[in-house]
């Protein structure tokens, strides 16, 4: 069966330092995967889509930078982290198609201090 | 551009209600509709996939209808417990292009009381 793991769960950070989230699935082959953030008391915002290794798609402006170095791994990161960076991430996977319903990983908790 | 909405924002019910939890849509060119749970603090738990095709699906306690043209879905969750306690997401997806994109509403916060 398909799993979807996300490291770690809780983090707090000094504002400027980098980030980088891991989040890696298994079980499948060429998955679709999804980043979003869950700011406070705000809705779910997505940030990047892949579809393949090396693909990155971007939905919004900010200062954080998504990569994909292999077919099942996705890696959230940023160089210099903001204040408003702080939120939940959450890492999803989907089949695509008519199948293409989301699973999604358990969460990083991000404080930037 | 999608926009969500659910309504009500929250919900508190005695146990053994029936209940209706309701999303609307401004697209209605979706691919399909999801349904999620979410409790505090975790990740998010699918409940039902609708696919762009289908009018209803079932799962238990839960049916989720979708009427696509008029860009609106339902949760109905029946015979409530205290452990359906937790904040429900509704979610289309917009195909663009190259894949299914989720849109989030903000939720409906369920309490249901002992």
């Amino acid at each position: 069966s398909q799993t979807i793991h996300q490291w770690p769960a809780t983090l707090v950070q000094p504002v400027g330092s980098p980030l980088s989230l891991e989040c890696t699935v298994e079980g499948t082959s060429n998955p679709n995967l999804y980043w979003y953030r869950q700011a406070a008391g705000r809705g779910l915002q997505l940030l990047f889509y892949s579809v393949g290794i090396g693909q990155i798609s971007s939905e919004v402006p900010q200062n954080l930078s998504a990569s994909r170095p292999q077919d099942r791994q996705f890696i959230l990161s940023s160089k210099k982290l903001l204040l408003s960076d702080s939120g939940f991430y959450l890492c999803a996977w989907s089949g695509g198609g008519e199948v293409g319903g989301y699973t999604f990983g358990s969460g990083t908790r991000l404080t930037v201090v | 551009k999608q926009e969500v909405t659910q309504i009500p924002a929250a919900l508190s019910v005695p146990e053994g209600e029936n209940l209706v939890l309701n999303c609307s849509f401004t697209d209605s060119a979706i691919y399909n509709l999801q349904w999620f749970r979410q409790d505090p603090g975790k990740g998010l738990t699918s409940l039902l996939l609708i696919q762009s095709s289908q009018r209803e699906q079932t799962s238990g306690r839960l049916n989720a209808s979708l009427d696509k043209s008029s860009g609106r879905s339902t949760l109905y969750i029946a015979a409530s417990q205290p452990g359906d306690s937790a904040t429900y997401l509704c979610a289309p997806g917009d195909y663009g292009g190259a894949t299914n994109k989720l849109i989030f509403g903000t939720g409906t916060l369920l309490a249901v009381q002992p």
